[in-house]
């Protein structure tokens, strides 16, 4: 158990739809990353938020936000949901952010767009 | 920008044989490098990090990884694998300070051990 949770654990819905994925990091931990992975494109990192506040940005799409709470959860809005967006959805903290800090990583929420 | 390659996507292996899972990464600059693995319906975990120092790395489950910076190349080594073992496992880069910190994670290599 990594201590970071994600809920929930599978959501299914239909294309054109909008859902939130939740985050809680791991007690202490001031960083939340956001990947999704899937079979085609591999791990793809989404987004980063320190303390509340977006410090990096990967390939995630418009569609898609992410904001972080002051009690330091997390949670990705995906909207207009196409077919494609089917895949795991990571959440991974640390205590801070830098390149050397360990990234502790969620169970996934794994979405399915019918 | 880094890159990272797994070579193999799949390495099949007979309970308590040797395994190596391969990995080359692209940088222009310094880099960290690191092992995830991820075993069924689970998030990845950190197996071990290249931070700087010695370049042969030792990790949990017995697993260690050696730093080639001529081949640029991380490749990971069990003397012995067991079932358990049985998982996918990513390989990552993150540039050094000074760059961005963001790992970029490989395509995956699923290691399948065999009875």
């Amino acid at each position: 158990d990594s201590g970071v949770t994600q809920t929930p654990k599978h959501l299914i819905t239909a294309t054109g739809q909008r859902v939130t994925l939740r985050c809680s990091p791991r007690s202490g931990d001031l960083s939340v990353y956001w990947y999704q992975q899937s079979l085609d494109q591999g791990l793809q990192f989404l987004i980063q938020y320190y303390n509340g506040e977006e410090r990096a940005k990967g390939n995630i799409l418009e569609r898609f936000s992410a904001q972080q709470f002051p009690d330091l959860h997390s949670e990705l809005n995906l909207s207009s949901l196409e077919l494609g967006d089917s895949a795991l959805y990571f959440c991974a903290s640390s205590v801070v952010g830098g390149s050397i800090n360990e990234q502790f990583f969620g169970p996934g929420t794994r979405l399915t767009v019918l | 920008a880094q890159s990272v390659t797994q070579l193999d996507s799949q390495v099949p292996v007979f309970e308590e044989a040797p395994v190596e899972l391969r990995c080359n990464y692209s940088s222009s600059v310094s880099v960290y490098l690191f092992w995830y693995v991820q075993y069924p319906n689970q998030g990845l975990q950190l197996l071990l990090k290249y931070l700087s120092g010695s370049t042969l790395v030792k990790g949990i489950n017995g697993f260690e990884a050696e730093f080639n910076k001529s081949q640029t190349s991380f490749h990971l080594r069990k003397p012995s694998v067991h079932i358990s073992d049985t998982a996918e496992y990513f390989c990552a880069v993150s540039l050094a300070p000074g760059g961005s910190y963001i790992p970029t994670f490989g395509r995956g290599t699923s290691l399948i051990v065999h009875p």
